[in-house]
């Protein structure tokens, strides 16, 4: 079946400028996450949604940084007012529901932003 | 606080070469781990997953170990080739609520021709 999949692959912004990355998880998948990978930092957890329940956004570095999860399926990164720290490459996984220890995170290919 | 390690950060080996690859964290409390490759450009493709109450995995010519009680884990590739050539990343799955990875810095495996 289909894997993950984002949009777009690449986007290059002006600083100050808002962005918004799409992810679409795997179908049946409930659990969605963002991770953000960057040359300075590796990669880094920014927020996780499960189903209908409230997302941990503990990994969000700002304020600027916001994301939904529209019908329990398609998610959407948004960046306001984007500074040039903000480019790397943004990464979208999902996996079955509930915290089970065998429950693969299966990725998607990424959106690499750039902010001159 | 979780942190992965990852040693070497970089290794080079002739095709053919049976190599391992390291990854340690500094909670013991995990859930699983899982070992990535990522290819230039790309995202990450899952190759194993070990489950906290397990010791090894094995697809094909890779084998994954995993001894929570001193932290580490191990990826074993077996006869080396060209196209193994990629980043490799370990992720330890956190307990709680939530299921987030913490990722390893990654080791870059070049495998000579």
């Amino acid at each position: 079946g289909a894997g993950v999949s984002q949009s777009p692959s690449n986007k290059v912004t002006e600083k100050g400028k808002d962005v918004e990355l799409r992810c679409d998880p795997i179908s049946g998948h409930t659990a969605l996450y963002w991770y953000r990978q960057s040359l300075g930092q590796g990669l880094e957890f920014l927020i996780y949604f499960q189903g209908n329940s409230a997302p941990d956004k503990s990994g969000l570095p700002s304020d600027r940084f916001s994301a939904e999860r529209t019908g329990g399926s398609v998610s959407t990164l948004t960046i306001q007012r984007t500074q040039q720290e903000d480019s790397a490459v943004y990464l979208c996984a999902s996996s079955p529901a509930g915290v089970r220890a065998d429950n693969e995170q299966f990725f998607g290919p990424g959106t690499r932003l750039t902010v001159l | 606080k979780q942190e992965v390690t990852q040693i070497p950060a970089a290794l080079s080996v002739p095709e053919g070469e049976n190599l391992v690859l390291n990854c340690s964290f500094t909670d013991s409390a995990i859930y699983n781990l899982q070992w990535f490759r990522q290819d230039p450009g790309k995202g990450l493709t899952s190759l194993l997953l070990i489950q906290s109450s397990q010791r090894e995995q094995t697809s094909g010519r890779l084998n994954a170990s995993l001894d929570k009680s001193s932290g580490r884990s191990t990826l074993y590739i077996a006869a080396s080739q060209p196209g193994d050539s990629a980043t490799y990343l370990c992720a330890a799955r956190t307990g709680g609520a939530t299921n987030k990875l913490i990722f390893g810095t990654g080791t870059l495996l070049a495998v000579q021709p």
